[in-house]
């Protein structure tokens, strides 16, 4: 079964740039999505089709999908985006989810 | 706004059955595919169901395909899973998630979910 490989941890100073990665074998070919999930709330999808932006969610997170890797980028990183981040995809035949991220703004 | 609320959990014994419910709300739910998902500390987020926007199509993952049954009621804007023989690797938050499309397009909007804890 395809597996997506995410780092535990990822640390940002405030105002600053958190690249969080999912990796898999070709995964450019798939569309990622990306999982906001904050403790005791509704998980939020913050990017769709590797790089779309739902409507209310802030222009600082944008993705990107290319080759082995997708990555979720937040810059100048807020408080507020403390949570776990989880990558996500179709492979063909079922869904997908990368372990998880957990963002921490320093 | 666009919202699903889940119900139906609890403590249930191994063996058991069980159904979750889910109400969404704020969107046209007859035209939308919906998923179920759930997630364990161990397991993190593990994908289980989805049945299409006029419930004619379902597909499940391996691992509950004997034992869950998906389901919906569009006049009650209901989405339900049904779960036979519960056992301890069940216990999780199960969510309901909307579908962007008729079937299998992406997953759109998550519920708050509800827990489901297995143990005699």
């Amino acid at each position: 079964s395809y597996e997506l490989t995410q780092p535990l941890s990822v640390s940002v100073a405030l105002g600053q740039t958190a690249r969080i990665t999912c990796g898999g074998d070709k995964i450019g070919a798939y569309n990622v999505h990306w999982i906001q999930q904050k403790p005791g709330q509704a998980p939020v999808v913050v990017i769709y089709r590797d790089i779309n932006r739902p409507s209310g969610v802030p222009e600082r997170f944008s993705g990107s999908n290319s080759e082995n890797t997708a990555t979720l980028t937040i810059s100048s990183a807020q408080a507020g985006d403390e949570a776990d981040y989880f990558c996500q995809l179709w492979d063909g035949s079922t869904y997908v989810f990368g372990s998880g991220t957990k963002v921490t703004v320093l | 706004q666009v919202q699903m609320v889940e119900s139906g959990g609890g403590v249930v014994q191994p063996g058991r059955s069980l159904r979750v419910s889910c109400v969404g709300s704020g969107f046209t739910f007859s035209s939308y595919g919906m998923h179920w998902v759930r997630q364990t500390p161990g397991k993190g987020l593990e994908w289980v169901a989805i049945i299409s926007y006029d419930g004619n199509n379902k597909n499940y993952a391996d691992s509950v395909r004997d034992r869950f049954t998906i389901s919906r009621d569009n006049s009650n804007n209901a989405l339900y899973l049904q779960v036979k023989s519960l056992r301890l690797e069940d216990t999780a938050v199960y969510y309901c998630v909307k579908d962007k499309g008729h079937y299998n397009y992406y997953m759109d909007v998550w519920g708050r979910g509800t827990a489901v804890i297995v143990s005699s």
